[in-house]
């Protein structure tokens, strides 16, 4: 167990529509990454916030949106969904603000399968 | 921009082979991470290797990064099942302060 805990675990929906994905991150980081990863793939990296605030953005499209709020849980949002946007979503934490540095602690994913 | 290549990017062998998958980027890198994924799970990190021509040994694991700090090696000796799963390697770039991930290697082992 990572600590880092992502709901929902699953989730079906249709072209066209909007989902939110939620994680919370081990108690004490102040960092969050948020990666898709398709079928068989290696990671991608969309967004990561440190406090509260961006810090950097990987290859997000536009249609996606993420937060950090104030108890440093995350949000992320996809809208205007695609066939081609069905992955695994994983959210990762870690102590430090440059995480690059330091061990990132990942979730176990949001898989996403659109219709 | 930095990239990481990872090799090979399959690999399938029996039970108690040895094996090696590299990690190989043109681009400097302060620090080296490998993580295993298995299937259904997030990545776990296995070691990170911060000093160039460093070897790390983890129980049957082997890691080494290189002089030059561009490339890693990860040795397998006597592979077992539970070794299954992608392998994933992430550089620490100088410039900036996001991870480089490759592209893993996915790995099975036959009983």
């Amino acid at each position: 167990d990572s600590g880092v805990t992502q709901t929902p675990k699953h989730l079906i929906t249709a072209t066209g529509q909007r989902v939110t994905l939620r994680c919370s991150p081990r108690s004490g980081d102040l960092s969050v990454y948020w990666y898709q990863q398709s079928l068989d793939q290696g990671l991608q990296f969309l967004i990561h916030y440190y406090n509260g605030e961006e810090r950097a953005k990987g290859n997000i499209l536009e249609r996606f949106s993420a937060q950090q709020f104030p108890d440093l849980h995350s949000e992320l949002n996809l809208s205007s969904l695609e066939l081609g946007d069905s992955a695994l979503y994983f959210c990762a934490s870690s102590v430090e603000g440059q995480g690059a540095s330091g061990e990132l602690f990942f979730g176990e994913g949001s898989r996403l399968t659109v219709l | 921009t930095q990239l990481l290549e990872q090799s090979p990017q399959f690999l399938s062998i029996q039970e108690g082979e040895n094996l090696t998958v590299y990690c190989n980027s043109s681009s400097v890198f302060s620090s080296l991470q490998w993580y295993r994924q298995e299937p259904g799970e997030g990545p776990v990190l296995l070691v990170t290797v911060v000093t160039g021509g460093e070897v790390k040994k983890l129980k049957r694991l082997t890691f080494q990064f290189g002089d030059a700090r561009k490339d890693s090696s990860l040795h397998i000796t006597a592979a077992q099942p539970g070794d299954t799963g992608l392998y994933l390697c992430a550089g620490a770039g100088y410039s900036n302060y996001q991870l480089i991930w490759g592209a893993g290697t996915k790995l099975i082992i036959k009983p």
